[in-house]
This record gives C-alpha cells, structure tokens and sequence, in this order.
C-alpha cells in the first residue's frame, strides 16, 4: 500500500472554487480508480482508468474530470458544479496476475471539506 | 449494473465469538468477491478474497463463503480480537481482461465491527 499517494491528507474549498487531488503510484498498475466515501455509506466509483490516456466515469462522474497522461499519475479535480463535495477521497490502482486474480489496493485519502 | 448489499450495518461480538457478515449480489455474471477492512480514517486494505470458481476459502481465523447460485457470500471471522474491530466491506466485479486491469469493484455500504472485552 506504500506505493500509493495522495495528497493532501485535507483540502478545502471555497465556494464556486476548483480544486484538485493528487494521486500518484509506484507499482507499475496499469489502472487507476477513484472512490468517494462518505458516512455511513460504501465506496462509490468517481472515475477508472483502464490504460494511460484512456478513462471512464462511474457512478457518481457527475461535476468530477480526471486526467491520465502518465501511467503512475490519476489527478482528480472537483469542480464547483459538485455541490456537495465534502467527503473521504480514495484513489485506487491494481493490476491482473498470471492468475487472473485482480486486487485493487488504496491510497491513504483525502479528506475534502467546504468552507 | 450491479448490486451489493451488506447486513447488518453493525456488529458487536464478545472477544472470542466469532462474527459472521453477510452479502448478496445482484450480477450474476460477478466472479470476484474480495473483502476489506478500513480501520478508522485509514485505507481500506484486502483481507481475503475468493473467486466464482471456489466455494469457500480460509486464512488462519478469515474464512469468506461463496454460494452463487443464491448470489451471496460471507465473511466469518473466529476467535474474535479487539483489533479487529473496524468496518468491513464486501465487494463484487466481473473479471473479464486477461492482463492489465481496471475490472470495476461494486462495494456494499460496510459493517461496523465492534468487539467487547
């Protein structure tokens, strides 16, 4: 799990302001997610990234971008169109074995908060 | 899309008993179930997880069960220990790629783990 970062551990946002989370990983994974964790609920999908260059929305894409230029970078930016922001970030990275087995491992968070 | 729920939402257990969750999915074609544990304001990190292929698979006190027929699975933990107090979550994705990655995981809502001395 070391070998993934995010930053900062808290971040917070005026209102109408853009704000971006970084998420940077070491393990040579070729995919990248990201989760939002909020109380009393599960992990809910932001945004995935299969490859570099290539990503998808999740369940909750709505007034979130990504980026994926470099494969260990997965920067996450919510904008003022999301209006309830404050929540617990978790990016995310794994790859597949000869197996076949997939594990996704976690990065330490982000906790976004509004002013 | 798929569906993962998790009961019940808390658990609180004596130090010794063991502590069962349950989860069901929706998906039939979902062909990995992992579970994590998220002790308080940290990661999430994996405890034990098991393919469609298996129907039961155990780690020293960690044990998860898999019916897919009925679409569920459990975490049964034994000999229970304060710290292994946390939340608990269960998860479903299909597994399709060969290589590479980026199989989206479903996670159910968490049970909160709570053992009593």
């Amino acid at each position: 799990d070391g070998g993934i970062t995010q930053s900062p551990k808290y971040l917070f946002r005026k209102e109408g302001q853009n704000v971006t989370l970084s998420c940077e990983q070491n393990l040579n994974h070729d995919a990248m997610y990201w989760y939002r964790q909020d109380p009393g609920q599960g992990l809910r999908l932001i945004y995935y990234s299969q490859i570099v260059n290539d990503f998808q929305k999740g369940d909750i894409a709505e007034g979130y971008s990504v980026s994926r230029e470099k494969k260990e970078s997965f920067p996450l930016t919510v904008t003022s169109a999301q209006k309830n922001p404050t929540a617990f970030y978790l990016c995310a990275s794994s790859t597949r074995d000869r197996e076949g087995r997939e594990t996704q491992y976690f990065g330490p968070g982000t906790r976004l908060l509004v002013l | 899309g798929e569906n993962v729920e998790q009961h019940p939402s808390t658990l609180s257990v004596q130090e010794g008993d063991s502590a069962v969750i349950k989860c069901t999915y929706s998906d039939s074609a979902s062909n990995y179930f992992p579970w994590y544990k998220q002790e308080l304001g940290k990661r999430p990190q994996l405890i034990i997880d098991i393919r469609s292929n298996v129907g039961e698979k155990k780690d020293q006190r960690i044990a998860v069960t898999l019916n897919k027929t009925a679409k569920h699975f459990s975490l049964h933990i034994t000999e229970t220990q304060p710290e292994d107090s946390a939340v608990y979550f269960c998860a479903a994705s299909i597994g399709g790629k060969l290589t590479g990655g980026g199989n989206k995981l479903t996670f159910g809502t968490g049970t909160q783990l709570k053992v009593e001395l």
